[in-house]
């Protein structure tokens, strides 16, 4: 089973939309971390937001807050009024204690391609 | 204020020769992760290193795939016999602790190409 799902393989969206990117998980650890990323057209993995499974309160980071909703296991990513720069891949990604202590590294998504039109 | 270096930015190398990519870490970081990255995928991880030892490798995909951190900082991705479905972004990551709520940042990839 796949453990983060992200079933949007691209959308389009107005500029200065607010756009919601979906991200569904599959864990059974109760400690676990989230994370979305930002990866443009140049390559490069830029890290947004992160939200701990214990969190009780939306991660927020300027115009990006995480939907974090643990019964349904899902953690979708907001970007409020979009910008053409938000342009890129974003991906979900989860991180899972390790057997031998501390945290494994990050399980990604297949990701979703974001469009901003003007 | 250096991020994670990666060397080189782009490999071409042909079918069953020897290639090695480098990445250099954010100073201070303990734990390191490398990834591929295929087009239109997400990272894969493949290994992850706390300290100088290799904590979890088992997402090397087969043993032509080797990877090290000698003195804990630079680490060294070894491809034996390389194939052409080796040709992919490799993708290497810091992060501060081994700790859930410590992010990954990553390097900006060295692309391989095998011929």
């Amino acid at each position: 089973a796949q453990k983060i799902t992200q079933t949007q393989p691209g959308m389009f969206v107005q500029e200065k939309e607010a756009v919601t990117l979906d991200c569904t998980y599959d864990t059974s650890d109760q400690s676990y971390g989230l994370f979305w990323y930002k990866q443009p057209s140049s390559g490069e993995m830029i890290f947004l937001i992160y939200q701990g499974s214990y969190d009780e309160q939306n991660a927020t980071e300027g115009r990006y807050s995480l939907n974090f909703q643990k019964a349904r296991k899902s953690a979708n990513l907001v970007i409020s009024a979009s910008q053409l720069g938000d342009s890129a891949m974003y991906f979900c990604a989860m991180r899972e204690p390790y057997s031998g202590g501390g945290a494994d590294g990050l399980t990604f998504g297949k990701g979703t391609h974001l469009i901003i039109q003007p | 204020g250096a991020g994670v270096s990666q060397t080189p930015s782009n490999k071409v190398t042909e079918k069953g020769k020897y290639v090695e990519l480098r990445c250099d870490p954010i100073s201070g970081h303990t734990a390191l992760y490398w990834y591929r990255q295929s087009l239109g995928q997400g990272p894969e991880f493949l290994i992850y290193f706390q300290g100088t030892g290799a904590a979890d490798d088992s997402g090397l995909p087969n043993d032509r795939f080797f990877a090290v951190r000698p003195e804990g900082s630079v680490s060294t991705l070894k491809i034996q016999r390389t194939e052409r479905g080796d040709s992919a972004v490799y993708l290497c990551a810091s992060s501060q602790t081994g700790g859930i709520n410590s992010p990954l940042h990553f390097g900006n990839g060295t692309r391989l190409t095998v011929t």
